[in-house]
């Protein structure tokens, strides 16, 4: 069974910094890409970042390009996002997923940036 | 970026009876490679989004065969088919074509 297990989430300043995990199991996670997506509280969902599986492709969202760094550990089965300059409207659940398109989904983190 | 633009914003469905959901996109969704980059999801109450058609209308693993995608280039459609209590929550479409990946607004389907 696909598991994807994100963790890391939490209240933190403007400004300051957080790294979220995403631990994954029932499947060969090295064979795959791998998204970090946000939903703000109440709204929609948000492409953050993806990562090929060996690394060699990332991509970010507008809003995060220059703040946060999508990486993985193959030996590991874990992504990573290292969010630095939070600001207020990071605030959201972030969930990872699977493949380029998303075809499996992890619970979520809440992550709240707030003074 | 592609825009994506969903309708309606809400849908209140009779159990039993069919929902259909539209999704369009600013530009065309289809790649050289003959594939067109275009799935839908479904939140439920409290959860995670689940994938449930990719590619137009490939049916992803587990899902059930009452949800069937249509259309092409621009226009797509989701149909529910005889709507149940756990179809409740939001829909939404994204495309892969390009990056960023980009998200419709989503549709709320609701129970009459």
């Amino acid at each position: 069974e696909v598991q994807l297990v994100e963790s890391g989430g939490g209240l933190v300043q403007p400004g300051r910094s957080l790294k979220l995990s995403c631990v994954a199991s029932g499947f060969t996670f090295s064979n795959y890409g791998m998204n970090w997506i946000r939903q703000a509280p109440g709204k929609g969902l948000e492409w953050v970042a993806y990562i090929s599986s060996g690394s060699s492709y990332i991509y970010y969202a507008e809003t995060v390009k220059g703040r946060f760094t999508i990486s993985r550990d193959n030996a590991k089965n874990t992504l990573y996002l290292q969010m630095t300059s939070l600001r207020s409207e990071d605030t959201a659940l972030y969930y990872c997923a699977r493949n380029y398109y998303f075809d499996y989904w992890g619970q979520g983190v809440m992550v709240t940036v707030s003074s | 970026d592609i825009m994506m633009t969903q309708s309606p914003l809400s849908v209140a469905v009779t159990p039993g009876e069919s929902a259909s959901i539209s999704c369009r996109s600013s530009k065309s969704l289809l790649h050289s490679n003959g594939i067109t980059y275009l799935s839908w999801y479904l939140q439920r109450p409290e959860k995670s989004p689940q994938l449930l058609i990719y590619q137009i209308s490939n049916l992803a693993s587990g899902v059930s065969d009452r949800f069937s995608g249509s259309g092409s280039g621009t226009d797509f459609t989701l149909k529910i088919s005889k709507v149940e209590t756990e179809d409740v929550g939001i829909y939404y479409c994204v495309q892969f074509l390009e990056v960023p990946r980009t998200f419709g607004g989503g549709t709320k389907l609701e129970l009459k």
